[in-house]
């Protein structure tokens, strides 16, 4: 059984704060990572894929980094703002198999308060 | 593009009965997974079906099974259901394997 924990559970910032979560995942047969971000009452939506150990990706104010040698990722979110509010999770794709196969961490939530 | 859709939205069933939800991917996405969530627990992965093949299935009895239909979409059933069965299953897809999933809205099951 694969091991993807986030930390940390729940989190609450004011308007205009940065954060940032964590996501801890097995280093080895490591294939991707992946970011979602999950609003209630909507669907997932795919944040980021992250492959290549030192990458770095951006979206808007959100941004992740990856080391796949230590087995982390990290989620940013700089200027937090009301619509920021969800549930953020990583997903783990193992290198062996040859499907979509993905281990859910358990998410962090984020509340952003005026 | 319509997004991925999932039918129905909502369901109440009974123990013992069967249950089959259905699952419509985006326009020309050949994957198709299933996840199920309850509270407390995240996303867990119950199977993945490519080509009207399954890929891949997770770690849930028999009673959870699935198939592929030869335009993408999707059914998953689940039989003599438990109370432990009440859940949000939702469905994702993809174009090709091992690439970025979209999720549906998602159908909750409840068993009484």
């Amino acid at each position: 059984i694969l091991n993807v924990e986030q930390s940390p559970q729940s989190l609450h910032v004011q308007e205009g704060d940065s954060t940032n979560f964590t996501c801890s995942f097995p280093s080895s047969n490591f294939y991707a990572l992946h970011w979602y971000r999950w609003e209630t009452a909507k669907s997932p939506e795919a944040l980021f894929v992250m492959t290549l150990n030192g990458d770095e990706k951006k979206k808007g104010r959100i941004s992740a980094t990856l080391n796949t040698k230590e087995g982390y990722s990290y989620l940013y979110i700089k200027g937090s703002q009301p619509e920021d509010s969800a549930t953020y999770l990583c997903a783990f794709d193992i290198l062996t198999g040859g499907g979509n196969k993905l281990t859910f961490g358990t998410g962090t939530q984020l509340k952003v308060e005026l | 593009k319509a997004g991925v859709t999932q039918t129905p939205r909502y369901l109440i069933k009974t123990r013992g009965q069967q249950v089959t939800l259905s699952c419509s991917p985006i326009s020309g996405h050949r994957s198709v997974s299933w996840y199920q969530q309850t509270p407390g627990q995240g996303l867990q992965f119950l199977f993945e079906y490519f080509s009207e093949t399954q890929r891949n299935k997770g770690n849930f009895p028999g009673r959870f099974s699935g198939r592929q239909f030869s335009n993408s979409r999707s059914e998953m059933n689940v039989s003599t259901l438990e109370l432990g069965d009440s859940a949000l299953y939702l469905c994702a897809s993809s174009l090709r394997l091992r690439e970025t999933q979209y999720f549906g809205p998602g159908t909750r099951l409840l068993v009484l």
